[in-house]
């Protein structure tokens, strides 16, 4: 198992360009979650899933979409980049029982210039 | 909102010796997991120990070891024999069982001397 993969690992944006951020499982997990990761900081989440077709607002969504369409990839859409949305961003996922352990991805370092 | 407090930004430890990194939380909830996660150099998150709130008995993963105190919500983590590779920032978190959302502190950076 690859587990959690994240691409690209590494990006640069101009401000007002837009992006996506790949995350994919192969664990059949169905809970996958969106982390952003600042600076000397903690990780935030910014959207989950709890599987195919259902997603949700985590604690800071604002200038991010997401999709769910398959139970492997959640991809994150970033609409208008800002200098604010420079961070590293993780993606995660979780098998069904509440127990389970969020296992996380490499992150993609991300620069909005 | 559930909060999760690291107070020490940095730690040192000689090699071989023990440590302790704090870690406190508020949440008026009954039944939530606490997390330690270590984040080398690689950014590669790496879940160190899990504690279960209504288990009474401190979870220990060979050389880590924590401290949970609820009514204190205090939730501390002991390293032993530090080794080089311990060195890292740790992160605490917190996940109730109402939400499904990893609640993170802010991370202590350790740091491992020969």
């Amino acid at each position: 198992n690859a587990g959690v993969t994240q691409t690209p690992k590494f990006r640069i944006l101009k401000i007002g360009q837009s992006m996506t951020l790949q995350c994919t499982q192969d664990m059949n997990h169905n809970y996958m979650y969106w982390y952003r990761q600042d600076p000397g900081m903690g990780l935030k989440l910014i959207y989950y899933s709890v599987g195919a077709g259902i997603t949700d607002k985590g604690e800071v969504p604002n200038g991010y979409n997401v999709s769910r369409s398959t139970t492997e990839d959640f991809p994150l859409r970033l609409e208008l980049a800002a200098p604010s949305q420079t961070s590293v961003y993780f993606c995660a996922s979780r098998g069904h029982l509440f127990n389970n352990e969020q296992f996380f991805g490499p992150g993609t370092r991300l620069t909005v210039l | 909102a559930q909060t999760v407090t690291q107070s020490q930004p940095e730690m040192s430890v000689q090699e071989a010796e023990t440590v302790t990194l704090s870690c406190t939380y508020d949440t008026s909830e009954s039944d939530y997991y606490l997390f330690w996660y270590k984040q080398p150099p690689s950014r590669q998150m790496i879940l160190v120990i899990r504690q279960e709130a209504y288990k009474q008995q401190n979870a220990t993963e060979n050389r880590f070891s924590v401290n949970f105190q609820k009514a204190a919500k205090s939730f501390s983590l002991k390293i032993s024999d530090s080794q080089l590779g311990d060195a890292a920032m740790y992160f605490c978190a917190y996940r109730g069982l109402a939400t499904d959302k990893l609640i993170f502190g802010t991370g202590t950076r350790l740091q491992v001397f020969p």
